[in-house]
């Protein structure tokens, strides 16, 4: 099975700053790399797929990038809204896995 | 408007089976892959189980192979996870989900979910 390896497990911030979470897998997934918002109580939300593509209607300051086995997730100006737990997740191949999970909190 | 819809949740004890189903509207069905994805409570997100548009391919994590059976009908919009020799660790709410594509990549729609509590 693809570990993926989220780094950090958790993180403060403030709005405005500008944060980047990475996401590292055990093996070469290509961009078969998904990334997920999840606020307490609630269902996940897709943010990005495939590595860079932007879901419909997530605001465009966040972003994705990498390909092979390291990955990141960048907002660019943190917003109220934002702080929430962040996974990453491969698609390259079954069984799916997800990372433990980035912790986003208000510094 | 998409809606993924959940039931079958519920208490019981080890050893035992329960049937989960996901009712699905606002979209076509059979033109997007479906998966099961659950969260224990105050724990991270598991992918427990995909199947492509058609029910051609499936797959499943290791926890849960052997065990759980998922399936789809495409006739009545409706997804379903049989889920037999239930362990504690299976405790967790299990979330239905869409798929962006035909396959299994990645989900673009959750349902809210059904509880599963496994206790004696």
């Amino acid at each position: 099975d693809i570990q993926m390896t989220q780094s950090p497990p958790s993180l403060s911030a403030s709005v405005g700053d500008r944060v980047t979470i990475t996401c590292r897998a055990s093996q070469s997934i290509n961009t078969y790399l998904n990334w997920y918002q999840q606020k307490p109580g609630k269902a996940p939300k897709l943010l990005i797929y495939v590595a860079s593509s932007l879901q419909r209607g997530v605001p465009s300051r966040f972003s994705g990038s990498g390909s092979g086995t390291d990955f990141t997730l960048t907002i660019s100006s943190l917003q109220p809204e934002d702080f929430a737990t962040y996974y990453c997740q491969q698609s390259y191949s079954t069984p799916i896995t997800f990372g433990q999970g980035t912790r986003l909190d208000i510094k | 408007e998409v809606q993924l819809v959940e039931s079958g949740g519920g208490v019981v004890r080890p050893g035992g089976s329960l049937r989960l189903s996901c009712a699905a509207s606002g979209f076509t069905f059979d033109d997007y892959g479906m998966s099961w994805v659950r969260q224990a409570p105050g724990k991270g997100l598991e992918w427990v189980s995909g199947i492509n548009w058609n029910g051609g391919s499936t797959g499943y994590a290791d926890s849960v192979k052997g065990r759980f059976t998922i399936s789809r009908d495409n006739a009545k919009n409706s997804l379903y996870l049989q889920m037999n020799s239930l362990r504690a660790e299976d405790t967790a709410l299990y979330y239905c989900a869409r798929d962006y594509t035909t396959m299994v990549r990645g989900v673009d729609f959750w349902g809210q979910g059904t509880l599963v509590i496994v206790s004696s």
